[in-house]
Parts: structure tokens; sequence; C-alpha cells
């Protein structure tokens, strides 16, 4: 059973216009989410965060939405460079430190 | 720089052989974790350490041992590696129990012939 899902296994986008990373969940009780990066050959790397109890998190030119309602998030990525290219995992918590992951996107942003 | 290292970054085992993967950090974290990521599928958590403190996820197999013998070290022992042990591991710390933030090693790559 998959509680958090990623349903686009990857997505392309040119350079200058924005990158939007979708990510859904099942479990009510999630109350923290978090996106991480991975490049190939390396770990996931924390990129952004939200609360529950907030709609939107913004970070320079990375920014997560998240609709309760519809347990749906979504990172915003504006610019697109070509460095932002890369696997990003949505990743959920219910209060502490346990995350469930979500299968990931490949971002590729073309030049 | 502070990090997560992790020891060997590939690995070949035999089936039914052992298999021991290491991993250390130098953040001076209370919490170490160890997940397992097949490809492309979402890293799933093992089990994880608070201090000395084991929690094991309940599906996790029997087959999956881990020890921490210090604040640094946590090591993943697979007893008797099956094809479908092959996988993506990885290994994670936080703060504390509270902290949903984790930093990642690289992993390890593990096949088994």
């Amino acid at each position: 059973d998959q509680q958090v899902k990623q349903n686009s296994p990857s997505l392309s986008v040119q350079e200058g216009r924005i990158s939007i990373l979708n990510c859904d969940y099942t479990n009510s009780m999630f109350d923290y989410f978090l996106w991480y990066k991975k490049y190939p050959a390396e770990g996931p790397t924390f990129l952004i965060s939200i609360s529950s109890i907030k709609d939107k998190n913004e970070d320079g030119r990375f920014t997560v939405f998240l609709n309760k309602s519809a347990k749906h998030l979504s990172l915003h990525i504006v610019p697109s460079q070509p460095g932002d290219s890369a696997v990003y995992f949505c990743a959920a918590s219910a209060g502490g430190n346990k995350l469930v992951f979500g299968a990931g996107t490949i971002l590729r942003v073309k030049s | 720089d502070a990090m997560v290292i992790q020891n060997p970054r590939y690995q070949v085992t035999q089936f039914g052989k052992p298999v021991t993967l290491s991993c250390s950090q130098t953040l001076n974290h209370n919490v170490m974790y160890w997940y397992q990521q097949k490809s492309s599928q979402a890293p799933k958590l093992l089990f994880h350490y608070y201090d000395k403190d084991f929690n094991n996820e309940a599906d996790t197999p029997d087959n999956f041992q881990s020890r921490r013998p210090n604040t640094s070290f946590c090591f993943l022992d697979i007893r008797s590696p099956g094809l479908g042990d092959a996988a993506m591991y990885l290994c994670a710390t936080s703060k504390t129990d509270r902290d949903e933030t984790q930093y990642f090693g690289p992993g390890t790559r593990l096949l088994v012939l």
C-alpha cells in the first residue's frame, strides 16, 4: 500500500521554464512533508519542507505547495536550470522522524 | 565537511553468503537509519537506532540485522542474502527522533549472484 505516490516517473522541461513535480498521499495523519533531490552516485539531499499548518513554503527558486483537502503537494522550480536535472523524492512524516517516501520523479532540464 | 559515509559503494556477494554493509557519520547525530531501495521504487525504511535503542520496522525480514557499536558507526548485516535482496542500501542520520530532516549517505549497491 503506497501511502506516498509520485505518479510521473519523469518530466522534461526547457531551461528557464517552470518545473512542477507532483506528489499525492493517502494518510491523513501526515503532518510534515519534504522534498529530496538525488544526483547519480550520491545520496538524497534535503531540498525543502512544509508543515501541514502552512499551504506554501518558498526558498529561492523552489516553492512547495500543500493542498491538504486534496492530499496533494507540488514542488515548483522557477526558473529551471540544467543543474536541477536529478531525481526528486517526496517524503511525508506523521510526527517524529519516520519518513515515507515516494518512488521519485526524474527531472531533465534541457538547455 | 560533516557527512555520512558508506562503505563499500558496491558490494557483490553470493546467494546465502553473509554480508555486512557499513555506515559512519561525522555529524554526531543521535539517530541512524537504514533504507532499502529497489530499482524505480521508493526507499523503504528497514530499521533505525535512536542512540543505542534499536527500532525495527514490522515488515523488515529477520534476515536483516543491524549493529550500532558507537555513535559514529552503524552496520547492516544480511545473514543469508537472496536474489531479492539485491538493491541500493541507504544510510541516513538525524539529530534527534523528533527531527524529520534526514541526511543521507551515497548508498551501497548490493548485487547477489
